[in-house]
């Protein structure tokens, strides 16, 4: 089946460091992928997609870029700030209705 | 826009009685709505979706019958733990599309945390 798999958190960096959040999924047909943060005490937001191979979904200074040829969608940010602490998930669609998510990877920024 | 609410935010109950939960869209008519479980420090586990108008669609291994969802309008859908366990205790959270889901656009509830004791 569909699957997502993100790096082990939790993540610790100091303001104004490179991030990059690793994912690679399994899937079936040619999936939608996404990027989902949960900050403390809210929802799920989407941060940003990418529906087909080479697109580069973009939001808030996230970047992440839809590699086929090595199932990948890696969440990368150049300077981040204590603001962007969070819980970040992967997820991929692929035509049925449901997100299939990664296990969310847990983000603090140090000032 | 696209503001998702539930309610409670969290609920204590006792062994044996039922809960139920509201998921309502704010300012969107969604055609579905998604139920997820979320364990500490892992990830969301889809329960069921829901169609409005039509029976929810439960994922393998989730007791539909312990786990009831009434989805009547555009708006509302609740999810009623009946029976409730203390291994019930868990992060519900909803999620609801207008467009049935299909390009993944879906809209999250801030959660509800339940605890049976």
């Amino acid at each position: 089946g569909d699957s997502v798999t993100q790096m082990e958190g939790p993540v610790t960096l100091s303001e104004e460091a490179f991030l990059t959040i690793n994912c690679t999924y399994t899937a079936t047909g040619y999936p939608s992928l996404f990027w989902y943060v949960q900050y403390p005490g809210e929802g799920l937001q989407l941060l940003l997609k990418a529906t087909k191979a080479d697109d580069k979904g973009s939001n808030k200074g996230f970047e992440a870029t839809y590699r086929k040829e090595t199932t990948s969608f890696h969440l990368e940010k150049g300077s981040v700030q204590v603001s962007d602490s969070a819980v970040y998930f992967c997820a991929l669609t692929a035509g049925a209705q449901k997100l299939v998510f990664g296990q969310g990877t847990r983000l603090t920024i140090n000032p | 826009g696209a503001v998702v609410s539930q309610h409670p935010s969290w609920v204590i109950c006792k062994s044996g009685t039922s809960v139920k939960i509201e998921c309502r869209s704010l300012d969107f008519q969604a055609t579905t709505m998604f139920w997820y479980r979320q364990f500490p420090k892992q990830s969301l586990m889809l329960m069921a979706t829901s169609n409005e108008g039509s029976k929810a669609t439960y994922e393998q291994g989730v007791e539909k019958d312990k786990f009831l969802i009434n989805h009547a309008s555009l708006t509302l859908s609740t999810l009623t733990v009946t029976s409730a366990h203390p291994e019930d205790s868990s992060f519900y959270i909803c999620s609801a599309s207008e467009d049935r889901g299909l390009k993944g656009e879906q809209y999250f509830g801030p959660g509800t945390r339940l605890t049976v004791t």
